[in-house]
């Protein structure tokens, strides 16, 4: 596609739910990150993936977090057993190879109640 | 490790003055890249402008330049003839090498409200 597209937009879930989000990358762009941005906060860097592979998860905050990343190219974000605090906005962006410019979506506005 | 820090959490500009915004970095590489985003309210991500650390002219893309001070360790971001739609949290970031790939490092952003 044109963009980074990111499902759902907004999602409301009861503490204790598991939800999943969607990252569609940019068609041809290897490498994918993932990033959670609470209210007023800067960018939190939670796990990136070049192709398939996530080489480094220690900006998961919990083991409630996993992703994965499936033929190169769309990303999933689980969250299971949801707390208040993970309510935030988490913003996925793509680049090429190397790249010096991330492209990123519009973000999915979680809210944990 | 990667640090990048904004001092101001928040600045004021008349329309059409030029403003600046601080970021300093902290790094250990001797490549990296430099990045500010733009944030307006809707929450998107807009990219505007790259320093690259080997890059010897200061970058520029229209009303945007960075003030890049590599000894300072600072790469600010100048705003020219400021506009209403330049309202908006601009965050500095730092593409440095971890675990395999370049991963950029965002600051705690700086809000910008332009004053007509």
């Amino acid at each position: 596609g044109a963009g980074v597209s990111q499902s759902p937009s907004n999602k409301v879930t009861e503490k204790g739910k598991d939800v999943e989000l969607r990252c569609d990358p940019i068609s041809g762009h290897t490498a994918l990150y993932w990033y959670r941005q609470s209210l007023g906060q800067g960018l939190e860097f939670l796990i990136y993936f070049q192709g398939n592979s996530a080489p480094d998860k220690s900006g998961l905050p919990s083991d409630r977090f996993s992703a994965e990343r499936t033929g190169g190219s769309v990303s999933t974000l689980t969250i299971q057993r949801t707390q208040q605090e993970d309510s935030a906005v988490y913003l996925c962006a793509s680049s090429p190879a190397g790249g010096t410019e991330y492209t990123f979506g519009s973000g999915t506005r979680l809210t944990v109640v | 490790a990667q640090k990048i820090t904004q001092t101001q959490p928040g600045m004021f500009v008349q329309e059409k003055e030029a403003v600046t915004l601080d970021c300093t970095y902290d790094t250990s590489d001797q490549s990296y890249g430099l990045f500010w985003y733009k944030q307006p309210s809707s929450g998107e991500m807009i990219f505007l402008i790259y320093q690259g650390s080997y890059d010897e002219q200061n970058a520029t893309e229209g009303r945007y330049s960075l003030n890049f001070q590599k000894a300072r360790k600072s790469a600010n971001l100048v705003i020219s003839a400021s506009q209403l739609g330049d309202s908006a949290m601009y965050f500095c970031a730092m593409r440095g090498y971890r675990g395999g790939s370049y991963i950029p490092t965002f600051g705690r952003g700086t809000s910008l409200i332009v004053h007509p």
